[in-house]
């Protein structure tokens, strides 16, 4: 079975604070796909990054960076330096690779706030 | 990247009414679509895999005959809240990946109010 576990349910920290969100999966898939969507207060879903299981590089895009460990199941999600508009609910989504017609499946979401 | 929009973004409606929902693939053409429902703080959860030609597939626990949805080309799925009662009421959102490449995009979600 597959599953996407985000323990922290909210968040809460002040502006500049770097700030790390936690993503735990569980696949039988040899081959996966690792996503991160942000939902701000508007709804629409805003696709962040993907990252195949066979990439275990960490990646750095401007005050984001995620640090995926294959060895422990994790794709945990950093904000450096964080903003008041990086406030909005943060979701970890798992999907087998292989099939672009493949089931998404989403974790329950974390919701970040930052306080000014 | 990809555009997927939907319409309405925001619908009321009265219970027992009908209510379609539209999404569209914009610059692509999508085979599979996927209709995915939120309620208030909560994951999407994903309800039918809409086929482009073919039937949907429902989750387990989705009523195909409350949920209808209708894939008539292949850049339009429709899904239809059929005599909608106020726990119908939630965030609706499509999704539809583009061909070969393992990312889907996703509708900007139509909020559904029942009174």
């Amino acid at each position: 079975a597959q599953k996407v576990t985000q323990a922290q349910t909210e968040i809460s920290v002040v502006e500049k604070e770097d700030v790390t969100l936690d993503c735990v999966y569980e696949t039988r898939d040899t081959t996966y796909y690792l996503f991160w969507y942000k939902q701000p207060p508007s709804g629409e879903l805003v696709f962040l990054i993907r990252r195949n299981s066979f990439d275990e590089q960490n990646e750095i895009s401007g005050r984001y960076s995620w640090n995926f460990q294959k060895s422990t199941s994790s794709f945990n999600f950093t904000i450096t330096a964080s903003q008041v508009v990086d406030s909005a609910v943060y979701f970890c989504a798992l999907t087998p690779a292989g099939s672009s017609a493949s089931k998404i499946i989403f974790g329950s979401g974390t919701r970040l706030s930052i306080r000014p | 990247g990809a555009v997927v929009s939907q319409h309405p973004s925001r619908v009321i409606c009265k219970s027992g009414t009908s209510v379609k929902i539209e999404c569209r693939s914009l610059d692509f053409q999508a085979t599979t679509m996927f209709w995915y429902r939120q309620f208030p703080k909560k994951s999407l959860m994903l309800m039918a895999t809409s086929n482009e030609g073919s039937k949907a597939t429902y989750e387990q626990g989705v009523e195909k005959d409350k949920f209808l949805i209708n894939h008539a080309s292949l850049t339009l799925s429709t899904l239809t809240v059929t005599s909608a009662h106020p726990e119908d009421s939630s965030f609706y959102i499509c999704s539809a990946p583009t061909s070969g490449v393992d990312t889907q995009y996703f509708g900007p979600g139509t909020r559904l109010t029942v009174l």
